[in-house]
């Protein structure tokens, strides 16, 4: 069964640095989309992407973050200059509508010292 | 973002009994409504979804839905160990907007 997978599944880094978080979604899927957990907290929205394009974006979406679809196949969310409170599992999900039937990857956890 | 607002539990039931989740929604205009199941560490994972007023059954899980009363429900029949997880409610206007999530534990 097609799986969305991302990578790392686990990554440290300290205060001000940047982090790329990598999901290779289904093949089939047309829109895309990241969402953080911090931990013990609800999951929270973060961007869509559709059609090489942010669709939609939440206000924890600030100009740190960025998006990217760079090959056609992989998807990337970037961080730039990380917070302490960038701590969190982030996860990339994808469909083939424009609904909430979404698969999940397994997540990133973020740990920012 | 719409405010979904689920039972806070955690809920306890014992194995083989009905385990019954509450979910509630602010925006009455909102279409459709997901329940997510979340085992501890793992990702979110679709079990149902509902877009019309009524009951859905689909194997054990009944999802009910009452637009009039911005209410959705999950009911999970003969309760089984492996069901101990968060479910998580869920709308969408193009976007998915969780609740906290409802932790279910099966005693066996």
């Amino acid at each position: 069964e097609p799986e969305v997978t991302q990578t790392p599944s686990h990554q440290v880094t300290q205060m001000g640095q940047e982090v790329i978080l990598r999901c290779v979604p289904i093949s089939n899927h047309l829109y895309f989309y990241w969402y953080r957990q911090i931990l013990g907290q609800k999951v929270e929205f973060l961007v869509s992407f559709y059609n090489n394009e942010i669709s939609e974006k939440s206000e924890i979406f600030d100009d740190q973050f960025s998006v990217e679809r760079p090959d056609g196949s992989n998807f990337t969310l970037k961080i730039r200059s990380t917070k302490l409170e960038d701590s969190a599992m982030y996860f990339c999900a994808g469909g083939t509508v424009n609904t909430g039937e979404l698969f999940f990857g397994e997540g990133s956890r973020l740990t920012v010292l | 973002q719409k405010e979904v607002e689920q039972n806070s539990g955690p809920l306890s039931v014992p194995e083989g009994a009905i385990a019954s989740l509450n979910c509630t929604y602010s925006d009455r205009g909102s279409q459709s409504f997901f329940w997510y199941r979340q085992y501890s560490g793992k990702s979110p994972e679709l079990i149902m979804f509902i877009y019309s007023n009524g009951d859905k059954e689909d194997g054990r899980f009944t999802a009910q839905l009452n637009k009039a009363s911005q209410y959705v429900s999950l009911l999970i029949r003969d309760s089984q160990p492996s069901d101990s997880a968060t479910y998580l409610c869920a709308v969408t206007d193009y976007k998915l907007s969780f609740g906290a999530g409802t932790t279910v534990t099966v005693r066996a």
